[in-house]
């Protein structure tokens, strides 16, 4: 079974520009978290999704940072304009809706701003 | 408001003795409870779940974890660890909200195994 499919793995740029990831949750999910990794930070949950809903954005640092979920298999994370402080490893993880039920994680994007 | 606390933050083992990640949580309900491992370069993996009933739970890799009510933790424990098992590992609660499951997590315990 395919789990959450995460691109770009690596994605280095220079401050300013903007920087797109993308997501596809497992088929049936229907909830979708996009969290932040950082040395400093550890891990932090950044926005998610309830049947393509936003429902919970107050982890997004900043206006430079959206996030999108046009359809149930698809889902954007947009960083405009990048800078170094948001370099990390970004990972997107999706579950079902229910009571308790865990989240299944994808390998993350390793995002460098130089 | 949810809390996890994982009050270790490396730990060394030697191969073939036995590991105890410790896990502390704070809610006020029955909790769900989770264990996760990142190995380097890699996403979060589920290693195992509590909802309720039987306290002690088994998880993939030989894991294993007790939710003790009274002190509220969800430790988890291997009887012998193998090289393999280098990695870092979360504790995690979840909330229940009206609208889905937000996990809340532990900061890690990083294991190295010593051979």
């Amino acid at each position: 079974d395919a789990g959450v499919i995460q691109s770009p793995r690596h994605e280095v740029t220079e401050m300013g520009q903007e920087v797109t990831l993308r997501c596809k949750p497992i088929s049936g999910h229907n909830s979708l978290f996009w969290y932040r990794q950082t040395m400093m930070r550890g891990l932090e949950l950044l926005i998610y999704f309830n049947n393509n809903v936003p429902i919970d954005d107050s982890g997004m640092p900043e206006d430079r940072f959206s996030a999108k979920m046009p359809n149930a298999s698809f889902s954007t994370l947009k960083i405009q304009p990048s800078e170094p402080r948001d370099s990390a490893v970004y990972f997107c993880a999706s579950s079902l809706a229910a009571g308790g039920q865990p989240q299944h994680f994808g390998d993350g994007t390793r995002l460098s701003i130089l | 408001a949810q809390s996890v606390t994982q009050p270790d933050i490396h730990i060394t083992v030697s191969e073939g003795a036995s590991l105890e990640l410790r896990c502390n949580y704070s809610y006020g309900a029955t909790p769900y409870l989770f264990w996760y491992v990142q190995s380097p370069g890699q996403g979060l993996q589920l290693l195992l779940k509590y909802f309720s009933g039987d306290t002690l739970v088994q998880g993939i890799k030989g894991f294993e974890a007790e939710f003790k009510r009274s002190q509220s933790s969800f430790n988890l424990r291997k009887p012998s660890v193998h090289w393999s098992d280098a990695a870092e590992y979360f504790c995690a609660v979840v909330t229940l909200t009206g609208g889905g499951n937000k996990l809340t997590f532990g900061t890690g315990t990083q294991l190295k195994v010593e051979l």
